[in-house]
């Protein structure tokens, strides 16, 4: 299957700064989705990217479509406390294949 | 309010029974998933389901079991041959798999076996 590999793993960060996370596949993807998950809750997708070179906002979330199709990448700045949580990428390279791989998960603390 | 529902949201079972997760849909979605979550792990899909009394498994579909007899229905049996089932579950829905529109995803049952 598909290798989806997403860093990094957590960060500690003050409240006000910027934060970038990113993922990376192992194939040629067509579509990746970025869910962020608060604490004991399910997923809730924050953007959706459907082509190569792509960048999409949503507030002060900003997402890109890596020109290669097998990376992108999210941007949140000046974080403030609620945006703790674990945030995932999904992809899918297309071809028949239409289940999402999801990345492993990006933990983000925020200190007020 | 249109959305999806699992319950309960905390589960205790003692080791070697069989429990069965609920997740229902008023999404009129025809697609539903079941992913498990453990720490530092992502979400690992269980299995999914196309339509009504279809179903197919996952990359880890083994201890598990699932049934989709209504559109509005996918509940998810964890068995006793199922090695390490303390775990978070989660359901997911979409409104077809062909075009994998975005997935709208349950709150989650944390079952613990003790």
């Amino acid at each position: 299957g598909q290798q989806l590999n997403q860093s990094p793993q957590s960060m500690f960060i003050q409240e006000g700064e910027d934060v970038s996370m990113n993922c990376t596949s192992s194939s040629i993807f067509n579509t990746w989705l970025w869910y962020k998950q608060d604490p004991g809750e399910g997923p809730v997708l924050l953007i959706a990217l459907y082509k190569a070179g792509e960048l999409t906002s949503n507030g002060r979330l900003t997402a890109q479509f890596g020109i290669t199709r097998k990376d992108s990448f999210l941007n949140i700045s000046a974080s403030i406390p609620s945006d703790v949580g674990i945030y995932f990428c999904a992809g899918r390279t297309g071809g028949g294949s239409y289940i999402p791989t999801f990345g492993r998960g990006t933990s983000l603390i925020v200190h007020p | 309010d249109g959305g999806i529902t699992q319950s309960p949201k905390y589960l205790f079972r003692k080791e070697g029974q069989n429990v069965t997760l609920s997740c229902e849909q008023n999404l009129n979605h025809d697609a539903m998933y079941w992913y498990r979550q453990d720490p530092g792990q992502g979400l690992r899909l269980i299995y999914y389901s196309q339509i009504v009394n279809d179903f197919q498994k996952g990359d880890i579909a083994e201890g598990y079991s699932v049934s989709r007899e209504k559109k509005e229905s996918f509940p998810l049996t964890v068995t006793s041959a199922q090695k390490n089932p303390t775990a978070f579950y989660l359901c997911a829905s979409s409104t077809r798999l062909a075009t994998w529109n975005e997935q709208f995803f349950g709150p989650g049952t944390r079952l613990t076996v003790l």
